[in-house]
């Protein structure tokens, strides 16, 4: 299958920086890609949908200004969590749509820790 | 009520039992239907994928698709420890690069050697 990696794979900052996760599709062109959040023993949901040259789709509750997205090639998606607080500590998985296949491919996940 | 609801476990098997994971959802607009399997601390990984109702099956597993009651079940033949991880059911409602999924919580399965 298709390979999405994430960088880095695990994050701990101070309360009030920023910090900035990339997620990339390795063998394959993504025009879309997905990030989701996931809290323990919750299911993934899904923050924003990220679209290649344009601006991001936001899920109803999630704050633009805060958790910022740039989808600037078709390879790569950065999602930045911007003045960071200790309840966005969680695990931040993305995903990139293989349009030949008709699959998303997720990627192995941050777990983003703020103190 | 969550639009999708699945048993969190855990379930705890012996090795070669078979399994069978559960998810009911809400919302009659779902068509596409998915089981991940998931690693701890990793990304989701494709297991079946299903069209509206009707079984499909691939190797040790069968998916199950009942629209009519709104219920998806995933069978695992001959369960290995290998097998051991987290199941989440998630659907959406539209194929191609729009498909929002939707998740369900994820069932965590232990087959015990």
């Amino acid at each position: 299958g298709a390979v999405v990696s994430q960088h880095p794979s695990w994050v701990i900052c101070k309360s009030g920086t920023s910090v900035k996760i990339e997620c990339r599709s390795l063998d394959f062109q993504a025009t879309t890609m997905f990030w989701y959040r996931q809290f323990p023993k919750q299911s993934l949901m899904l923050m924003a949908t990220s679209n290649e040259g344009s601006k991001a789709t936001y899920e109803q509750g999630v704050e633009k200004d805060k958790f910022l997205i740039n989808h600037a090639s078709l390879t790569l998606s950065t999602l930045t969590v911007t003045s960071a607080h200790p309840e966005d500590s969680s695990f931040y998985i993305c995903s990139a749509w293989e349009s030949t296949g008709n699959e998303q491919f997720f990627g192995p996940g941050t777990r983003l820790t703020v103190l | 009520q969550k639009e999708v609801e699945q048993d969190p476990g855990p379930l705890s098997v012996p090795e070669g039992a078979i399994v069978s994971l559960n998810c009911t959802y809400s919302n009659s607009a779902f068509q596409y239907f998915m089981w991940y399997r998931q690693y701890s601390r990793k990304g989701p990984e494709l297991l079946m994928y299903t069209y509206s109702s009707g079984n499909k099956e691939d190797g040790r597993f069968t998916a199950q698709v009942d629209k009519s009651s709104k219920y998806i079940s995933l069978f695992i033949r001959d369960s290995q420890p290998s097998d051991s991880a987290t199941y989440l059911c998630a659907m959406s409602a539209s194929g191609g690069a729009t498909n929002k999924l939707i998740f369900g919580t994820g069932t965590l399965l232990a087959v015990q050697p």
